[in-house]
């Protein structure tokens, strides 16, 4: 079956550093992405999507880049706050008339 | 422009009750999706659909669960006779359903089965 994942369960920066998370899907097909950021008690947030004709698309402070030949995905967060803390989510597209697939998450904490 | 609504927030329900999951998806959204998450996972995907129509349930345990989308009113998750492992928390998500456009989020209903 298809799956999406992330390749680090938690991530520890400093405020003020940029922070990195990763992703793989494994569904080929799969031509929309999305990250969502979670905070606890609350329901996922959308931060950022990307299509599969593009390798890239920036927002505030978020980046997120689209690697199709090895099918990974990740976000980039610039200046990383306390406020970033959060667990970050990120869902692919198998199709048209689907729903998204998520993946397990990676707990982001961010210490001043 | 209110998000997505889902209540309650919180439901405790006794082995072998019914619980009954709402949802009013944003306004324009004709199309909705129910996941589940346990504590420390993802969201795992039930049903998605749209105005009166079924369009996937692949992920919804084929029995005591059930969901529909009336042409008027919220969306409703059923959950009948429940047992300790339905204990979750539920979101609905709602989208315009149009080409690739994202889903967005209710904040939940945390169902506890004492």
């Amino acid at each position: 079956g298809e799956s999406v994942g992330l390749h680090l369960p938690t991530l520890s920066v400093q405020e003020g550093d940029n922070s990195i998370i990763n992703c793989a899907y494994s569904n080929s097909a799969s031509d929309y992405f999305i990250w969502y950021k979670q905070e606890s008690g609350k329901g996922p947030q959308f931060i950022i999507d990307i299509r599969s004709n593009m390798d890239k698309r920036q927002g505030q402070r978020v980046t997120v880049l689209l690697n199709k030949t090895v099918k990974h995905l990740s976000l980039q967060i610039a200046a990383t706050q306390p406020g970033d803390s959060a667990v970050y989510f990120c869902a692919d597209l198998p199709g048209p008339g689907t729903a998204l697939i998520f993946g397990k998450g990676t707990t982001l904490s961010v210490s001043s | 422009n209110a998000g997505v609504m889902q209540n309650p927030r919180h439901l405790v329900r006794r082995r072998g009750q019914e619980a009954r999951l709402r949802c009013s998806p944003m306004k324009g959204h004709s199309h909705v999706y129910w996941y589940r998450q346990l504590p420390e996972e993802g969201l795992k995907f039930m049903v998605y659909l749209q105005k009166e129509n079924i369009i996937d349930e692949s992920g919804m345990p084929k029995e005591r669960f059930s969901a529909e989308f009336p042409k008027e009113g919220p969306s409703i998750l059923r959950i009948q006779q429940v047992v300790r492992g339905d204990s979750a928390a539920y979101f609905c998500a709602s989208s315009l359903g149009t080409g690739n456009s994202p889903l967005h989020f209710g904040n939940g209903t945390r169902l506890t089965v004492t």
